[in-house]
């Protein structure tokens, strides 16, 4: 299986700062079609996991341009700028390239 | 507007089996898979499995070989998960997902308890 590994396990963060969040993965994730299907998701206390990049580095629809995804191959950044209390909760990483489908084990955004 | 309204909480015995939905709505039901996954308390996240509703393909994460089995009613929208054998190790949040995982139900609480 695809390990992901999410680096830091947690981040204390000023509202107005900015955030990154690493996320490394065993293999690569460049699919045969071309496609590296590495997503971004932001789960609240008590709700389902919410989409916010897909394929490394769009942003899915509704998401604040505040986020944005980058890399290829292994290794993956999420950014979040100027942070807002509604972007506190945790974060996870997720692979579907390649079966079983795997996630990160998440980074909890926390306010300093 | 795309939705996935899941089933409520379910209290069940240990070894005993539970059955729970997830009815789509907003979308064509049968050209897109239905994914499920797990949430056990205060962990991460696994994958389960896949469902193609068009012609019942299914796709298991081999950890949930023989636990989980997964259908789908093209008549209904709803594609529906079984878990069998409950154990404690089984309590968790179960989510449904749509094809590419841009949208998910709300969840779907099971408590394994005698």
């Amino acid at each position: 299986d695809v390990v992901m590994t999410q680096t830091p396990v947690s981040l204390s963060v000023s509202l107005g700062n900015q955030a990154s969040i690493s996320c490394r993965s065993s293999q690569s994730l460049l699919h045969s079609d071309g496609n590296t299907y590495l997503s971004w998701y932001l789960q609240k206390p008590g709700q389902s996991p919410q989409l916010l990049i897909y394929l490394a580095s769009n942003r899915f629809s509704g998401v604040s341009n505040r986020f944005s995804g980058s890399g290829s191959g292994t290794d993956f950044t999420l950014k979040i700028s100027r942070v807002e209390p509604e972007d506190l909760g945790v974060y996870y990483c997720f692979q579907h390239t390649h079966l079983p489908y795997t996630f990160g084990a998440g980074t909890k955004l926390e306010l300093k | 507007q795309v939705q996935l309204q899941q089933s409520g909480t379910e209290l069940v015995k240990p070894a005993s089996s539970v059955k729970i939905s997830c009815k789509a709505s907003g979308y064509t039901f049968t050209s897109n898979y239905m994914h499920w996954i797990r949430q056990q308390p205060g962990n991460g996240l696994e994958w389960i499995g896949w469902i193609y509703p068009g012609n019942g393909n299914t796709k298991y994460n081999q950890k949930f070989d023989g636990k989980a089995t997964l259908t789908a009613d093209k008549s209904s929208s709803t594609a529906y998960m079984q878990l069998s054998s409950l154990t404690s190790e089984d309590s968790a949040v179960y989510f449904c997902a749509r094809g590419r995982f841009a949208y998910w139900g709300q969840g779907t609480l099971v408590t394994v308890s005698s």
